[in-house]
């Protein structure tokens, strides 16, 4: 089937620094892209997600940037915080149409450390 | 929003036996799936719980390894049979609901995860 992203890197930054986390996706006909964190011992809490008719969106201290010309995804956390570290997912589907976003296709994730 | 608990939260188990892990939403909904994480990996979607009808299973999963129910609509099993310790893995649960006033689109809640240790 179709991937999304390829390695299971990791980040290191310093407290009230900005992170970026980024990954690429293969399917072309992708319509819904989601970021997801996972803390230690629990499962993926959503961060933000966007749709493929746009290319950029922002919540709080966050915003994900969507390159369709090159298939990639990011996700960019400002004033990072301890609290951030987790491991980091991209995911995509080809919605199930309306509001629902159907099946979903993981990345490899990206490890996040905050020193503080 | 949607809060799923799952049972049990870990086990470990033995080669060959089987072990069937709940999934309990605290709302009525009507897409949920079945995810396994192998450790220090991504999530992989195993099936689709339907309710009143057999689950759909991705490339790679078959029934008869991984049952599924789907009494109602705010409860699924998975069961792991004829366990291995290749089946070592958190299986999680997810369900997908609305976000309320924060959006007109769904959002896929996941449950904890069940920990599964095969010695």
């Amino acid at each position: 089937g179709e991937s999304v992203g390829l390695h299971l890197p990791t980040l290191s930054v310093q407290e009230g620094d900005n992170s970026i986390i980024n990954c690429a996706y293969s399917n072309s006909a992708s319509d819904y892209f989601i970021w997801y964190k996972q803390e230690s011992g629990k499962g993926p809490q959503f961060i933000i997600d966007i749709r493929s008719n746009m290319d950029k969106r922002q919540g709080q201290r966050v915003t994900v940037l969507l390159n369709k010309t090159v298939k990639h995804l990011s996700l960019q956390i400002a004033a990072t915080q301890p609290g951030d570290s987790a491991v980091y997912f991209c995911a995509e589907n080809i919605g199930a149409g309306g509001t629902s976003y159907g099946k979903l296709t993981f990345g490899q994730g990206t490890i996040l450390t905050v020193h503080p | 929003s949607a809060v799923i608990s799952q049972k049990p939260s870990r086990d470990i188990c033995q080669r060959g036996t089987s072990l069937t892990i709940q999934c309990q939403v605290d709302s009525q909904v009507t897409m949920m799936f079945w995810y396994r994480q192998q450790p220090g990996q991504s999530l992989t979607l195993i099936a689709t719980a339907n309710q009143g009808s057999e689950a759909t299973y991705e490339s790679g999963f078959v029934i008869d390894k991984f049952p599924i129910s789907r009494p109602n609509l705010t409860f699924s099993t998975l069961t792991v049979s004829n366990m291995s310790p290749e089946d070592s893995s958190i299986y999680l649960c997810s369900v997908e609901a609305s976000r309320g006033s924060l959006s007109s689109y769904n959002e896929q809640f996941f449950g904890p995860g069940t920990r599964l240790t095969v010695l």
